[in-house]
């Protein structure tokens, strides 16, 4: 069936590392892909995308990576900060194409 | 104010209830979704619509039904409500498949 998941479901991290957040998904059709991050108490809230013709995409502090030979995505973070504090889902097209369905999520905590 | 309202923000609910959980956007998007979010499992497609004549299953939609009673109204209804149902659910809309997801707060659920 479909699914989304992604290795760890907590990182730990101290401000000013770099984080990678790992995500394995399973539809080798599908040619979106996109992160969320969720902080406590909100909706999910848009970070990056990528499609399937590239390999690599970077945004503000934010680089996502895909490997389309072994179906993984990854997304780092440079110089954690404690706001980036929150879950992260990966999310990819479903089947049929028509929507997207999440990953199970990764907890990533920043301590100071 | 939000594009994507939710209401209610919070309900508790008894078993056998009848449940409707109203979205609007501002967005004037076409696509809305349903998701439910439980702790591990991250979020996972109940219906998703087109347009007001188009309704889809997601992955779980047994125990759920919806209405799109406009372009910016989604209503999600569980007939009779079950301790199991008890999540987090959120609305989303977006413009096309591969493109961001725009998020509403969440709408939490109990079923005592």
């Amino acid at each position: 069936g479909e699914s989304v998941g992604l290795h760890l479901p907590t990182l730990s991290v101290q401000e000013g590392d770099n984080s990678i957040i790992n995500c394995a998904y399973s539809n080798s059709a599908s040619d979106y892909f996109i992160w969320y991050k969720q902080e406590s108490g909100k909706g999910p809230q848009f970070i990056i995308d990528i499609r399937s013709n590239m390999d690599k995409r970077q945004g503000q502090r934010v680089t996502v990576l895909l490997n389309k030979t072994v179906k993984h995505l990854s997304l780092q973070i440079a110089a954690t900060q404690p706001g980036d504090s929150a879950v992260y889902f990966c999310a990819e097209k479903n089947q049929a194409g028509t929507a997207l369905i999440f990953g199970k999520g990764t907890t990533l905590s920043v301590s100071s | 104010d939000a594009d994507v309202t939710q209401t209610p923000r919070n309900r508790i609910t008894k078993t056998g209830k009848r449940i409707m959980l109203e979205c609007s956007q501002t967005k004037g998007h076409d696509r809305m979704y349903w998701y439910r979010q439980d702790p591990g499992l991250g979020l996972r497609l109940i219906y998703y619509s087109f347009d007001v004549k188009d309704i889809n299953k997601g992955e779980i939609s047994d125990g759920y039904s919806v209405s799109r009673q406009a372009q910016a109204k989604f209503s999600l209804s569980l007939e009779s409500a079950i301790p199991n149902q008890t999540a987090l659910y959120f609305c989303a809309t977006s413009a096309r498949v591969t493109g961001e997801l725009f998020f509403g707060e969440g709408s939490r659920l109990t079923v005592l």
